[in-house]
């Protein structure tokens, strides 16, 4: 059930953009992003609750398509500080088990 | 408003041996959740408590277990440590309302497992 995200790596320069995709074989009803810097702990960037709605975090924003069980994260003119592991996730099973995703390393270069 | 801490930071063990984490949850929040996270890799749910009863289990074997406690803080526990179980285990919470969904995460605890 874990969703699969692309690409696994990327590497920008600063104030290039990028996007993060995110899909899921099975039915997304709610899309959560995180970012995880090295050694820290994973922190909540966004959630997308309906099919095609859009939001944005500073110069981050995300897209989820409801019917075709996926999500996309665009990272705009990114910065250094955008550098980490990014993750989608969505709640599934019961208990509302979190699953997260394969993860995409983004590397911000000056 | 605290975040969520969590206890010890890093520990080294031997294999066979057990091993206790503790976590305590942010201000307010009454869900508590532990992964499982190996290197390079995405954090793996191992089980979530809710008012002090397990409320949904990953795919890992019953010598993970769990307790949370009446101010919502939790422990996992880990027997028969296996070489595999090197990892960050991370402790999320959540409480309700309009953040129910969201996950606040601790730093983790590295375990190594010799």
């Amino acid at each position: 059930q874990q969703p699969v995200q692309s690409p696994q790596a990327v590497i920008l320069r600063e104030g290039e953009d990028a996007v993060i995709n995110c899909s899921s074989s099975k039915a997304l009803y709610s899309v959560h992003w995180y970012r995880q810097k090295h050694g820290e702990a994973p922190v909540f960037l966004m959630i997308l609750l309906k099919g095609g709605e859009q939001k944005g975090h500073e110069k981050i924003s995300a897209s989820f398509n409801e019917k075709k069980q996926q999500s996309s994260l665009y990272l705009t003119a990114s910065q250094l500080s955008y550098s980490g592991t990014y993750f989608c996730g969505t709640l599934g099973g019961t208990g509302n088990q979190f699953y997260f995703g394969t993860g995409t390393s983004l590397t911000v270069i000056p | 408003e605290t975040g969520v801490t969590q206890s010890p930071t890093h520990l080294i063990k031997t294999r066979g041996q057990q091993v206790t984490l503790r976590c305590s949850s942010q201000s307010g929040h009454n869900t508590v959740s532990w992964y499982q996270q190996a290197l390079g890799q995405g954090p793996q749910f191992i089980f979530q408590y809710y008012r002090e009863e397990e409320n949904g289990r990953g795919n890992f074997p019953p010598r993970f277990s769990g307790l949370q406690f009446p101010n919502y803080s939790s422990e996992l526990n880990v027997n028969a440590l296996e070489l595999d179980d090197s990892a960050l285990y991370l402790c999320a919470s959540n409480g309700q309302g309009a953040g129910a969904n969201v996950l606040t995460f601790g730093a983790g605890s590295r375990l190594t497992v010799l």
